[in-house]
């Protein structure tokens, strides 16, 4: 069975600060997909990422970046100089190569930058 | 990009009534769709997986009689929870799978309030 843990269920940072959301996933299958998704107070899922599970490649997006460590089955969600737009929940969502289906998300970290 | 829409975007019903929500894929043809459900400070919980022009699977736990959903076209999918009661109030958001891209897309979510 599939299953993501995102063991920091609340943060709180000061604007300008780093941050880092943990996700850590068990699938017994070999090829699947990770992914990162923002909801904001409005509740709209906000797509951020999409990794493959060959591809361990570190990505940098802006101010995001992403750390894929497949010995350790993580794959952790870093902010630099975080700012108060940043706050939302963030999900970690692992699903298996089947077209995207049996899609599992994470509990969720609320993240709060406080100004 | 790949846009799917939901409506309504909010409701609010009495207890006893019917309340029917779409999923739209505007610029796709999605052959599957998904319906998750999530609960105030909790994570997204899928409900079922909706396949056009078949029956829709249902995860552990939900009734299938009380959330019907009809996948009716490679555009649309209905969910319609019958005899609506508190405890049915939350988030519903749909996903639609576009095989193109091997992934799924989200749509805004509904939020039902049953009085």
């Amino acid at each position: 069975a599939q299953k993501v843990t995102q063991a920091q269920t609340e943060i709180s940072v000061v604007e300008k600060e780093d941050v880092t959301l943990d996700c850590v996933y068990e699938t017994r299958d070999t090829t699947y997909y990770l992914f990162w998704y923002k909801q904001p107070p409005s509740g709209e899922l906000v797509f951020l990422i999409r990794r493959n599970s060959f591809d361990e490649q570190n990505e940098i997006s802006g101010r995001y970046s992403w750390n894929f460590q497949k010995s350790t089955s993580s794959f952790n969600f870093t902010i630099t100089a975080s700012q108060v737009v940043d706050s939302a929940v963030y999900f970690c969502a692992l699903s298996d190569h089947n077209y995207g289906q049996n899609f599992v998300f994470g509990p969720g970290t609320r993240l709060s930058v406080l100004p | 990009g790949a846009v799917v829409s939901q409506h309504p975007s909010w409701v609010i019903c009495k207890s006893g009534t019917s309340v029917k929500i779409e999923c739209r894929s505007l610029d796709f043809q999605a052959t599957t769709m998904f319906w998750y459900r999530q609960f105030p400070k909790q994570s997204l919980m899928l409900m079922a997986t909706s396949n056009e022009g078949s029956k829709a699977t249902y995860e552990q736990g939900v009734e299938k009689d009380k959330f019907l959903i009809n996948h009716a076209s490679l555009t649309l999918s209905t969910l319609t929870v019958t005899s609506a009661h508190p405890e049915d109030s939350s988030f519903y958001i749909c996903s639609a799978r576009w095989r193109v891209t091997d992934t799924q897309y989200f749509g805004p979510g509904t939020r039902l309030t049953v009085l």
